[in-house]
């Protein structure tokens, strides 16, 4: 079946450092993926996605490239903020066939808690 | 903001119990699911809608049940509530189905004691 696997957590940094947190997945048809964030006592909300392979995804400075190859899609930023820690989901969503539609239907990953102190 | 409204946002009921979760959704998107959220699991999909009376079964569909008879309203029941099914429950549309973002509401948290 298809399946997420993030990076263990949780994350810890400082202001201003290199956030990657890795990402990769098994999907048995034509995947879609996104990288969801939640903040406390919210519900989730995108962040980015990709619809294809060597798409790249990008929103408020967070990047994610889709690599077919490697099955991955990792999360970066350059430079995290206080106001970036929250709990980041990487998810996929499976069409069986080129066109097909997968319901819009959303696997996760387990999360990774991200807390980035001044 | 999707307009999604869940209802009610905290519940403590005792095991053995039904309990019911209501979902609302203003802007008559056709998609609709309900996901919970544990620990270590991420959240997975229990039940989801294409249409009024149109449902299917997710991953972890055992012991829930839904209904939606109009197009705002996805309820989730859980006909006798176990301990394993405490947990953070969150409902979300889509506006449509090829490559699309999902909206969620605010969640409900649900204790079986």
């Amino acid at each position: 079946g298809d399946s997420v696997t993030q990076m263990e957590g949780p994350v810890t940094l400082s202001e201003e450092a290199f956030l990657t947190i890795n990402c990769t997945y098994t999907a048995t048809g034509y995947p879609s993926l996104f990288w969801y964030v939640q903040y406390p006592g919210e519900g989730l909300q995108l962040l980015l996605k990709a619809t294809k392979a060597d798409d790249k995804g990008s929103n408020k400075g967070f990047e994610a490239t889709y690599r077919k190859e490697t099955t991955s899609f990792h999360l970066e930023k350059g430079s995290v903020q206080v106001s970036d820690s929250a709990v980041y989901f990487c998810a996929l969503s499976v069409s069986p066939n080129a066109g097909g539609t997968s319901y819009g239907k959303l696997t996760f990953g387990q999360g990774t808690i991200l807390t980035v102190h001044p | 903001d999707a307009g999604i409204t869940q209802s009610p946002r905290h519940k403590v009921t005792e095991t053995g119990t039904p309990v019911t979760l209501r979902c609302h959704q203003t802007e008559n998107h056709r998609y609709m699911y309900w996901y919970r959220q544990d620990p270590g699991h991420g959240l997975r999909l229990i039940h989801y809608s294409y249409g009024v009376k149109d449902t299917d079964k997710g991953e972890v569909s055992d012991g829930y049940s839904v209904s939606r008879s109009k197009t705002e309203d996805f309820l989730l029941t859980l006909e006798s509530a176990t301990s394993s099914q405490t947990s953070v429950y969150f409902c979300a549309i889509t506006r449509e189905v090829m490559n699309t973002e999902a909206f969620f509401g605010q969640g409900t948290r649900l204790t079986v004691v």
